[in-house]
């Protein structure tokens, strides 16, 4: 299996100020024919399910708004909230789905400052 | 839009067997899509448990892989999972969802193993 990691678990951020989340995998999601990271993002608000946010590492999902945005190379990916807002409160998950079984980060909670 | 809503028991006992079925509104099973289950518990975050295609093709976690059916009824427009010999472990949210990189996410179901 392919193990991701996230970094921090939790972080406080001001409103307003960028929020920055890291994933690690241990072994490459990059498709190397189709130059392709096999790598998304989930927002999961309480009671809710995930929302995707970002796939393929930094396309972002359509209605999803442009403060959020995925980057990264390698095996080290990151989500970037440009500008914390207060709604964006919620846990975040990676997850690869370039091999089974797909696996997922285990979470990084993001609050207010 | 599609959307996806799981149905079945929220109360299984130990060693027996946990189904749940998806029911696909809004679109079809046959299109192009895989037809996933994802399950959450506060002990292991989010775990994919496996997906199955229109065709019946399926891939499933090896964790679970001895346990675990799935199974799609084209004349209904739904998926189901099959899940045996149940433990406490096995106590979790389960969702339905679409796709690999995961599109659609039904609202997800309660399921406790208990006597």
């Amino acid at each position: 299996d392919i193990v991701m990691t996230q970094s921090p678990d939790s972080l406080a951020v001001s409103l307003g100020e960028r929020a920055t989340i890291n994933c690690e995998s241990r072994q490459t999601v990059l498709y190397d024919s189709l130059n392709k990271y096999y790598l998304a993002w989930y927002q999961q608000k309480p009671g809710q399910p995930p929302k995707l946010l970002i796939y393929w590492a930094s396309t972002r999902e359509s209605g999803v708004p442009d403060r959020f945005s995925g980057s990264g190379s390698g095996t080290h990916f990151t989500l970037t909230i440009s500008s914390l807002q207060a709604e964006d409160v919620a846990v975040y998950y990676c997850q690869q789905y370039y091999s089974t079984p797909w696996t997922f980060g285990q979470g990084t909670k993001v609050e207010i400052k | 839009q599609v959307q996806l809503q799981e149905s079945g028991p929220g109360l299984v006992k130990p060693s027996g067997t946990l189904s749940l079925t998806c029911a696909v509104s809004g679109g079809s099973i046959t299109s192009s899509n895989w037809w996933s289950w994802v399950r959450q518990s506060p002990g292991k975050g989010l775990e994919w448990i496996g997906e199955v295609f229109h065709s019946g093709s399926t891939n499933y976690n090896p964790s679970l892989k001895s346990r675990v059916t799935m199974s799609v009824d084209k004349s209904k427009n739904q998926f189901s999972l099959q899940l045996t010999s149940v433990t406490a472990a096995d106590t979790a949210l389960y969702y339905c969802a679409r796709d690999r990189y995961i599109t659609v996410w039904g609202q997800g179901t309660l399921v406790t193993v208990s006597s």
